[in-house]
């Protein structure tokens, strides 16, 4: 089956500890976004990446960080400098072209305690 | 920049009501538009999309049209049940390739 999985679905860590959301695809897609949602609010782009070794913040970047070494993997990094990390974080990705939807994994859950 | 407004929720109907949530949008060029529906505890799921002006797209008994001249993509469904109980995002892609989303309408049908 073709698609996106993010791992875990469920993720609690101690504040100050940087935590990594793992996040890959097997639809030969180019592109590949994360988004951040809170209750009540629409996403919000962290980061995006519409080819390997190469990415761009979206509008929230600060206190995160990505790599993008292979096409099917895009992973997140939250560090202890995001002020407010506890969030459902999405991962999607596109064939990368205009006016191509994107395809979004199940999402994690981060809660920092 | 690209941006996308949503009407606010939640909305509340009963089954087999009319279904109407706004949606409007701010984009350089020719943007492709997109109605997202995300279900509990889910990631987003593509629900219908529209590439190019007077375009009308549909799935699931749910229509969208796009509409150039208002910068409108209004969701719309004749009967809605139960199951579409959900929050439901309109989102754009401009000259960047990257998805621009509304804040999401949350809509409850009851029997």
């Amino acid at each position: 089956d073709g698609g996106i999985t993010q791992s875990p679905k469920y993720l609690f860590r101690k504040e100050g500890q940087n935590v990594t959301l793992s996040c890959e695809q097997n639809l030969n897609h180019d592109a590949m976004y994360w988004y951040r949602q809170d209750p009540g609010q629409g996403l919000r782009l962290i980061y995006y990446s519409q080819i390997v070794n190469d990415f761009q913040k979206g509008d929230i970047a600060e206190g995160y960080s990505v790599s993008r070494e292979k096409k099917e993997s895009f992973p997140l990094t939250v560090t202890s400098a995001q002020k407010n990390p506890t969030a459902f974080y999405l991962c999607a990705s596109s064939i990368g072209r205009l006016n191509t939807e994107a395809f979004f994994g199940q999402g994690t859950r981060l809660t920092v305690v | 920049g690209d941006s996308v407004t949503q009407m606010e929720g939640p909305v509340t109907l009963s089954e087999e009501a009319f279904l109407t949530i706004n949606c409007t949008y701010t984009a350089t060029g020719y943007p492709s538009l997109f109605w997202y529906v995300q279900y509990p505890g889910e990631g987003l799921q593509l629900l219908l999309k529209a590439t190019k002006a007077d375009d009308k797209g549909s799935n699931k008994g749910f229509e969208a049209t796009y509409r150039k001249e208002t910068t409108s993509f209004h969701l719309e469904k004749g009967s809605v049940q139960v199951s579409d109980s959900a929050v439901y995002f309109c989102a754009l892609t401009g000259t960047a390739s990257k998805l621009t989303f509304g804040t999401g309408t949350r809509l409850q049908v009851t029997l």
